[in-house]
């Protein structure tokens, strides 16, 4: 798991606050992405990074902003967030082979109050 | 479109008798399939994939998964378990040529001592 770091581990915000996630991956992949973890949901995929441009975005809320400012880094930026958007976000990394293996970070636990 | 069914929420298992974790898959194309495992309060650990080859797939702590193609079935299995198995157990599958990962809604496995 120290591949690929997260912070924070833990989150509270109000609506109207702004904060970020960061995820940062030690292992020289060149894709990151970002994920959702709700309770009782499939983990959701919400963007993919590749050297540093964004490949996939899954119809995210403009409220989640991702920023790649280089393959070792990711952030994901939060602004007027909903009580429904509480949950556990993964970040992972990847080689980015055909079927190369995403590692995957402790997760940051986002709740909106 | 790429899809995973674990049909069993949880799945139960003395200590030292063999467990079962049932994972099918829909996929358009070759399908390169994953086993993750979930701790609590911790990201996602990579146990095993299947590429191509062997359809039996060994991988992490003495865990081993079948690829059935006829019955496009990806079981995850073990020999014998531990209570330290104890843990939320994910399968996922991606197609080449896309990076994102589908996930199973994720199996509980409770191993009794």
């Amino acid at each position: 798991e120290t591949g690929v770091t997260q912070t924070p581990r833990h989150l509270v915000m109000g609506m109207t606050n702004k904060k970020s996630l960061k995820c940062e991956q030690h292992l020289g992949h060149n894709a990151m992405y970002w994920y959702k973890q709700s309770a009782k949901k499939p983990l959701e995929l919400m963007f993919v990074y590749s050297l540093e441009e964004r490949v996939e975005n899954n119809s995210v809320p403009s409220r989640f902003s991702p920023e790649c400012p280089n393959s070792s880094h990711l952030f994901l930026h939060l602004h007027t967030l909903q009580p429904e958007d509480s949950a556990l976000y993964l970040c992972a990394s990847s080689q980015g082979g055909i079927a190369d293996t995403q590692y995957f970070g402790p997760g940051t636990r986002l709740t909106v109050l | 479109a790429q899809s995973v069914a674990q049909p069993e929420d949880q799945v139960n298992v003395a200590e030292g008798n063999p467990l079962t974790v049932k994972c099918t898959y829909s996929v358009s194309g070759n399908p390169y399939l994953f086993w993750y495992v979930q701790y609590p309060n911790r990201g996602l650990q990579f146990l095993l994939k299947y590429i191509t080859g062997d359809n039996l797939v060994k991988g992490s702590y003495g865990f081993e998964a079948e690829f059935n193609k006829s019955q496009t079935s990806f079981h995850l299995k073990k020999p014998s378990a531990l209570v330290s198995d104890s843990a939320l157990y994910f399968c996922a599958v991606r197609v080449a040529g896309r990076r994102a990962l589908t996930f199973g809604s994720g199996t509980r496995l409770q191993v009794q001592p």
